[in-house]
């Protein structure tokens, strides 16, 4: 049960798109569609922004958007807000019944 | 209103054991897998563990494997983490998280506020 590897930080201008890439391995994203990710400001309770890889809950804007290619799933949030400036997290099932985050990534909007 | 409200955190000793309490309403609780979720301080999440719907399934994160235990009362819609031979490496915000599956593997869409767990002699 190794932590999925994200950066821990990007940053971005108003107005432009950013990335963030969660690796992990044949054991857990590669092998399951069952990627989420969340959003976490200071002091409050995490936020889920995209489940099963790609999909969007209800709520959730548009412009945030995941993808997955080989054992490496994405969140990309285009048309960079100032309230998108938070910790994201992204988590995968792992077989067994485990699950597993990822060390999170700070997002600085400038 | 969907909510999920922890309680039981708290002050213990190393080695010393605790129980964390999840009440859930506004939803069918039996209807979905539940999970325990950790942050400690200024650090990232950690998933602790998870149970499935009907309790058939559980998994356990290797940090805490043999040590806690998770269990579920459908008819009291609530959650439990017992917690036991604490280390100072427990000290964290626990979080109870609600699974969109039966199974310990979907994205947890509703989470509570958290109960603190300090272990420190």
């Amino acid at each position: 049960q190794s932590a999925l590897t994200q950066p821990a930080s990007v940053s971005g201008s108003p107005g432009q798109s950013i990335t963030i890439s969660c690796t992990g391995t044949s054991s857990d994203v590669g092998s399951y569609n069952l990627v989420s990710w969340y959003q976490q400001h200071p002091g409050k309770a995490p936020k889920l922004m995209i489940y099963e890889g790609s999909k969007r809950p209800s709520g959730v804007s548009n412009r945030f958007s995941g993808s997955k290619s080989g054992n490496t799933a994405s969140l990309t949030i285009s048309g960079l807000q100032a309230e998108d400036e938070a910790d994201y997290y992204c988590c995968s099932y792992a077989g067994s019944s485990t699950k597993v985050f990822g060390g999170g990534t700070k997002l600085t909007v400038l | 209103e969907v909510q999920l409200v922890e309680s039981g955190g708290g002050l213990v000793q190393p080695g010393r054991s605790l129980r964390l309490s999840c009440a859930a309403s506004g939803f069918t609780f039996d209807d979905y897998a539940m999970h325990w979720v950790r942050q400690a301080p200024g650090k990232g999440l950690e998933w602790v563990s998870g149970i499935s719907w009907n309790s058939g399934s559980i998994g356990y994160a290797d940090s805490v494997k043999g040590r806690f235990t998770i269990s579920r009362d459908n008819a009291k819609n609530s959650l439990y983490l017992q917690m036991n031979s604490l280390r100072a490496e427990d000290t964290a915000l626990y979080y109870c998280a609600k699974d969109t599956y039966t199974t310990v593997a979907g994205a947890f869409d509703i989470w509570g506020q958290g109960t603190m767990v300090t272990v420190s002699s």
